[in-house]
This record gives C-alpha cells, sequence and structure tokens, in this order.
C-alpha cells in the first residue's frame, strides 16, 4: 500500500501565476482534504471533496479551486499566486472515521 | 465552530523523562480527537485518536492520551521519551459529522536531549 502521495515534492513560482498540485489517496480511501500549512502554525483546512464533489470548504478565496476524478485521485488549483500562498500544501485521505492520512506534502515557494 | 489550543509552543525535555504535552479544546458540538506528528520535512502522522468509549486511549510510539470532557482537554502523554521522539506535535479537532475535516492547533515542538 503505497499511502497518499503527492506531487510535485517542491515548486516555485512567480506572483501572479497559476499552480496545480496532484494527490493520490490512500487504497480505499474516497474522501479527499487538502490543507495549508504556513511555517511554524498548524494546517488550516482548504476544502473537501468526496464522490467528485466539493464537500466542506475552509476560508480561502476563490483563487483555490480543486477537484476530484472518478479513481479519488485530487487536484489543488490556486491561481493568481501571492507571496502569502507560500507553505506546504497537505493531502489528507480518509475512510470515514479514524482520522486521516497525510501525505508527505508540496513545498509552494512564491517568489 | 471548533478550536484548539496548544498551551506549550516549546517542551523541552531529557532522554528518558516523562513529557506531558497539553491540548484543550472549545467545541458546541460533539468532537473526535487527534494526536499527530510531523518530523522535518515531512507530512503528519497518527500517533492516536479518540472516537469515544474509554477515555484513556493509547497510540504508537508508546504514546497515550487522556480526554477529559469537563476540563475540554486531551492531554498527550510518554512515559519516556527518546532522541528520535524530537518531532512537532499537533492536537486537532473534528465534529461528528465530518472526521475528515480538522482543525488543528498550532503545534508543539518536542525537543529531547541527550
Amino acid at each position: 500500500d503505497a499511502g497518499v502521495t503527492q506531487s510535485p515534492t517542491h515548486l516555485i513560482k512567480t506572483r501572479g501565476q497559476q499552480v496545480t498540485l496532484r494527490c493520490s489517496p490512500k487504497s480505499g480511501h474516497d474522501t479527499v482534504s487538502w490543507y495549508q500549512q504556513a511555517l511554524g502554525q498548524g494546517p488550516q483546512f482548504i476544502f473537501q471533496y468526496y464522490e467528485e464533489e466539493e464537500r466542506q470548504r475552509g476560508n480561502f478565496p476563490d483563487r483555490f479551486s480543486g477537484h476530484q476524478f472518478p479513481n479519488y485521485s485530487s487536484e489543488l488549483n490556486v491561481n493568481a499566486l501571492l507571496l502569502g500562498d507560500s507553505a506546504l500544501y497537505l493531502c489528507a485521505s480518509s475512510p470515514g472515521l479514524g482520522g486521516q492520512y497525510f501525505g508527505p506534502g508540496t513545498r509552494l515557494t512564491v517568489t | 465552530a471548533q478550536s484548539v489550543t496548544q498551551l506549550d509552543s516549546q517542551v523541552p525535555v531529557f532522554e528518558e523523562a516523562p513529557v506531558e504535552l497539553r491540548c484543550n479544546y472549545s467545541s458546541s458540538v460533539s468532537v473526535y480527537l487527534f494526536w499527530y506528528v510531523q518530523y522535518p520535512n515531512q507530512g503528519l502522522q497518527l500517533l492516536l485518536k479518540y472516537l469515544s468509549g474509554s477515555t484513556l486511549v493509547k497510540g504508537i510510539n508508546g504514546f497515550e492520551a487522556e480526554f477529559n470532557k469537563s476540563q475540554t482537554s486531551f492531554h498527550l502523554r510518554k512515559p519516556s521519551v527518546h532522541i528520535s521522539d524530537t518531532a512537532e506535535y499537533f492536537c486537532a479537532v473534528s465534529d461528528h459529522t465530518n472526521a475528515g475535516k480538522s482543525t488543528f492547533g498550532d503545534g508543539t515542538t518536542l525537543t529531547v536531549k541527550p
């Protein structure tokens, strides 16, 4: 079992650009959540996908969007990047109850 | 809405000493409670969880935590720490309607010294 995988590992973008991050959930998990973790802080919930629909959303602007595919994998898109978007982006999958399984994250640096 | 407060941002401790990392939460509804560990440049790993039942829960790597509903706390303990326990620890809560959406504290850095 590969666990939750994310790509790419690191990414450097310029202000105003757009970025797409990818996540494959743990086998058997149909729910994917995305979190943003700024340096020195705990993860902040961005949104959650279930059955290819956005089920819940945190306090993030519309520049943050996502998608879930039929195989349960997911993408996070961020448009019009700001310096403040620099963070570790974590994907987590869950089977329902029991906590979440996190991927290693994608480190996004916006210059 | 929920919130989580981790009362200590940094906890230094000597190897083989006991440790307690403190977590208080606020919620208007019943919650599930979790502790995660994050090693440098890695994602989060689930240490233990409280869903229901016994208020004392045991997790991996010798950690345990006790849920105290009256004090809205979920403190993490280990009787004897190792150098390898040096990491960032996060307390998190989820409400019963969506266990996949968690609110996290800001973390506690545990540093184990030889």
